[in-house]
């Protein structure tokens, strides 16, 4: 009953440095989401990936690259870090997207603690 | 363009208590509500949804939330903290549409005193 697992858990960066933060679900949900919290600014949403082979923007894009590698795993890339992408990062997945996505819940990983100093 | 917004970042209640946590809402369609919690160093799970069926929505542990058009509200309540409650809240709200891009407010964290 793994759900949604994220690697690594926590992870410290330098300025400039590059990471990939690794999500899988085990659920056959179709669409996944990379989203990140700060402190009293709730979650974003930051890239999207509708269904296998489809990845979209979310609300602040800028910084990081996504890759839908199968229907299972979705990565999150950072090519060079910033201090300003401090923050907790959550996968989530859910069934479906689609005119029908109210009705399927998210999924959500417990989260990659990123720190760059 | 839709959001929501929780008033009160901290809420706390005694054991016991009632539980009342705010969220408004802005939407130029009909919208489908989220309440969602996160215990420590977890992911976020889903407490209950709105979906239009009915205004008084029941979800996990105890929790419900009442739609109100005419305030723009959806508001979490419980009738009876448990320490076990002790969480972070977040409600969301999803534009629906061809994708299910939740919204989410910042957040209410709350406190149970024994």
């Amino acid at each position: 009953n793994a759900g949604v697992t994220q690697t690594p858990k926590f992870q410290v960066l330098k300025t400039g440095q590059s990471m990939t933060l690794q999500c899988a679900q085990d659920m056959n949900h179709n669409s996944m989401y990379w989203y990140r919290q700060d402190p009293g600014m709730g979650l974003r949403l930051i890239y999207y990936s509708a269904s296998e082979g489809t990845t979209d923007k979310g609300e602040v894009p800028n910084g990081y690259n996504v890759s839908r590698l199968n229907k299972r795993e979705f990565s999150l890339r950072l090519e060079s870090a910033a201090p300003s992408q401090t923050s907790v990062y959550f996968c989530a997945s859910s069934e479906r997207g689609g005119l029908s996505s109210y009705n399927s819940p998210l999924h959500f990983g417990n989260g990659t603690r990123l720190t760059v100093t | 363009a839709q959001s929501v917004t929780q008033l009160g970042s901290h809420v706390s209640v005694s054991e016991g208590a009632l539980v009342l946590l705010r969220c408004n809402y802005s939407s130029s369609v009909p919208p489908y509500l989220f309440w969602y919690v996160q215990y420590p160093n977890q992911g976020l799970q889903l407490l209950l949804k709105y979906t239009s069926a009915a205004t008084l929505v029941k979800g996990i542990n105890g929790f419900e939330a009442e739609f109100k058009k005419s305030e723009t509200s959806f508001h979490l309540t419980k009738p009876s903290a448990h320490m076990s409650d002790a969480a972070e809240y977040f409600c969301a709200v999803s534009p629906g549409g061809a994708t299910n891009k939740l919204i989410f407010g910042t957040g209410t964290l709350l406190a149970v005193q024994p």
